[in-house]
């Protein structure tokens, strides 16, 4: 079975600071990850993914994260947040083996302080 | 505009009375799921369907059921509607295949109160 972990459920940050949301994931098999981010009283927006190739992947609103099997971690990362950042945030998981149902964490609410 | 509507976006009702949440995407997606959001557990999903009539259980289906009769709806069916049915609820859709896991689109959702 799949899992995924977000280990911190609010992350306070000031504008223009550097941000880190964490995810951990469990599989046995090849897996494919994504973060989404779900800004307040409107649905999921995909903000990247992993599919496979390059480890480093870079989405939208100048967002990236890393892939890294040996920690099987997806950690999304944003060198300056803005006020508008602020929102809550979701990694999931798939695999080529699980009829492409996405496997969420418990999801990360960023709030960025002016 | 591609899209994926549900409907209503909000609703309040009582326990037992039943009522349907609709699904509808223009994008001629054969993959459809509906997912629960709830706090501090993310998003699980309740139902999906791989193309018309045919559907599964993903996670979390006890008290729901679900139909794929066209191609572009997938209805959400609650018979019996409990408390613990509260809940903001998003369906979702996108192509068949595995190179398309990353294109999957979300409705705006449905926030749902049982009383």
């Amino acid at each position: 079975a799949q899992s995924v972990t977000q280990l911190d459920s609010q992350v306070p940050v000031f504008e223009e600071a550097p941000v880190e949301l964490r995810c951990n994931y469990s599989s046995s098999v090849s897996v494919y990850l994504f973060w989404y981010v779900q800004y307040p009283n409107q649905g999921l927006q995909l903000l990247l993914k992993y599919l496979s190739g390059s480890t480093l992947v870079k989405g939208i609103n100048g967002f990236e994260a890393e892939f890294n099997k040996s920690q099987t971690s997806f950690h999304l990362r944003k060198p300056s947040v803005h006020i508008s950042d602020t929102a809550e945030y979701f990694c999931a998981v798939t695999s080529p083996s699980n009829t492409g149902k996405l496997i969420f964490g418990q999801g990360t609410t960023l709030q960025v302080k002016p | 505009e591609a899209q994926v509507t549900q409907n209503p976006r909000y609703l309040i009702t009582v326990t037992g009375k039943k009522l349907t949440v609709t699904c509808s995407q223009n994008m001629n997606h054969e993959y459809m799921s509906w997912y629960r959001q709830d706090p501090g557990l993310g998003l699980r999903q309740i139902y999906y369907s791989m193309n018309v009539e045919v559907t599964d259980k993903g996670d979390v289906p006890e008290g729901y059921k679900v139909s794929r009769k066209e191609k572009r709806n997938f209805p959400l069916i609650l018979e019996s509607p409990s408390p613990n049915q509260t809940s903001l609820y998003f369906c979702a859709s996108r192509l068949r295949g595995e190179r398309n896991y990353n294109e999957q689109f979300f409705g705006p959702g449905t926030r749902l109160t049982v009383l």
